[in-house]
């Protein structure tokens, strides 16, 4: 699978759109981008993913480039509950048998009032 | 059920040990992956269960460790001889097919060896 590089940490003001990188460079044709978040002391929580077009979901929306080696995961409205670490994973072939998801270090991000 | 559910929630044991850890999985859901957390640490992945194929323990950090799946639904994750090191959340996710709509996870024991 191919290796993701995203901030260590941002912060964002409660209202406002919350957007979170994430590079993918060596990311291949049939690996597909995914985006989990994992809140303080909750299991991680399935937010959105995408292959090659940009897609939303009543949580958020996820851009892809066309090139797809970078995406970004859009929270239109950041709320308090929005503060999490958020995971960007670009995972092998769904066809694949090695389909299990490798966690990376996340973004850490930060809701302010 | 309506969600991936993980029992004990907290578990304290003492070191030498051994612990059951138990994950029911959604109804329905054909894959179901370990992972274990320790404190202010990312997620490690342990193992994976994908229908009747055989799993994928490649994750398991010692043979101390060893998972079952049976009739296909519930899992047990065992730890022999507990060590302090043992000590993190572990996670239990399930998904359908081979996940291709992200897993779901559950709320995760909480292991403490003293």
């Amino acid at each position: 699978d191919a290796k993701t590089t995203q901030p260590t940490s941002m912060d964002c003001a409660e209202g406002r759109a919350a957007n979170l990188p994430c590079n993918h460079s060596t990311i291949s044709g049939n690996e597909y981008v995914y985006w989990y978040r994992q809140i303080h002391s909750q299991g991680p929580q399935y937010i959105i993913h995408g292959l090659k077009n940009n897609e939303t979901n009543e949580m958020a929306s996820l851009i892809i480039t066309e090139d797809r080696k970078s995406s970004t995961l859009i929270l239109p409205h950041a709320t308090l509950r929005d503060t999490a670490v958020y995971y960007c994973i670009v995972r092998g072939s769904l066809y694949s048998s090695a389909s299990k998801i490798i966690f990376g270090s996340g973004t850490r991000l930060s809701i302010r009032p | 059920g309506a969600g991936v559910s993980q029992s004990p929630s907290n578990k304290v044991t003492e070191k030498g040990k051994d612990v059951e850890l138990r994950c029911d999985p959604i109804s329905g859901h054909t894959a179901l992956y370990w992972y274990r957390q320790s404190l202010g640490q990312g997620l490690e992945f342990l193992i994976y269960f994908q229908g009747n194929s055989a799993p994928d323990k490649s994750g398991l950090p010692s043979d101390r460790f060893s998972a079952e799946r049976t009739g296909g639904s519930v899992s047990t994750l065992t730890i022999q001889r507990t060590q302090q090191e043992d000590s993190a959340v572990y996670l239990c996710a399930s998904s359908t097919d081979r996940g291709r709509s992200g897993y779901t996870f559950g709320s995760g024991t909480r292991l403490t060896v003293v």
